[in-house]
């Protein structure tokens, strides 16, 4: 059962434009979301994340928005740079569980 | 410079053969985990452990055993009975409870030959 969900394995954009990257959970108590980067052969590094108390947190150039209604999550990167390729896993928890769930991952190419 | 330290970075093991894993945080943090990553599978937890002396078997637990007598180490043995061990191995720690952000170490990939 995959709670949380990237859909799109992969995404290739512009340099200079805008990256989204989309998430989607179906456990309601899910109440924290992060965004992780990784590069090949390296360990995973967070990026950004978000409560469920807002919709939308800002980081730079990174921002994610949270819907709960819909229970769906995006990463937008603004302007997409070349070193921004990488795959992107989006992860969730709640409130008094260890666990952190992870998607399945969107692989990033930024195209100069 | 704090951080997560996995060794070896690539081991290759025959089949049938148990391995363990290396983890040693300095970061002082109280919960450790041992993720697993495939192709098109993401990241999936394997055990984790909140605090010395004590651990919970993640999704994907078989096959599997750690142990935590130190705080800064969480060594995973791959046993033999994992059937399907080739993998990219992710151990991370955590230390506030609740802000969810894991610090990862460089991972180690295992190849059953």
């Amino acid at each position: 059962d995959q709670q949380v969900k990237q859909n799109s394995p992969s995404l290739s954009v512009q340099e200079g434009r805008i990256s989204i990257l989309n998430c989607d959970y179906t456990n309601s108590m899910f109440d924290y979301f992060l965004w992780y980067k990784k590069y090949p052969a390296e360990g995973p590094t967070f990026l950004i994340s978000i409560s469920s108390i807002k919709d939308k947190n800002e980081d730079g150039r990174f921002t994610v928005f949270l819907n709960k209604s819909a229970k769906h999550l995006s990463l937008h990167i603004v302007p997409s740079q070349p070193g921004d390729s990488a795959v992107y896993f989006c992860a969730a928890n709640n409130f008094g569980n260890e666990k952190l769930t992870f998607g399945t991952g969107t692989r990033l190419t930024i195209i100069p | 410079d704090g951080g997560i330290t996995q060794s070896p970075k690539y081991l290759f093991r025959k089949e049938g053969q148990n391995v363990t894993l290396s983890c040693e945080q300095n970061l002082n943090h109280d919960a450790m985990y041992w993720y697993r990553q495939d192709p098109g599978q993401g990241l999936r937890l394997i055990y984790y452990s909140q605090i010395v002396n004590d651990f919970q078997k993640g999704d994907i637990a078989e096959g599997y055993s750690v142990s935590r007598e130190k705080k800064e180490s969480f060594p995973l043995t791959v046993t033999s009975a994992q059937k399907n061990p080739t993998a990219f191995y992710l151990c991370a720690s955590r230390d506030s409870y609740y802000t969810g952000e894991l610090f990862f170490g460089e991972g180690s990939r295992l190849t059953v030959l």
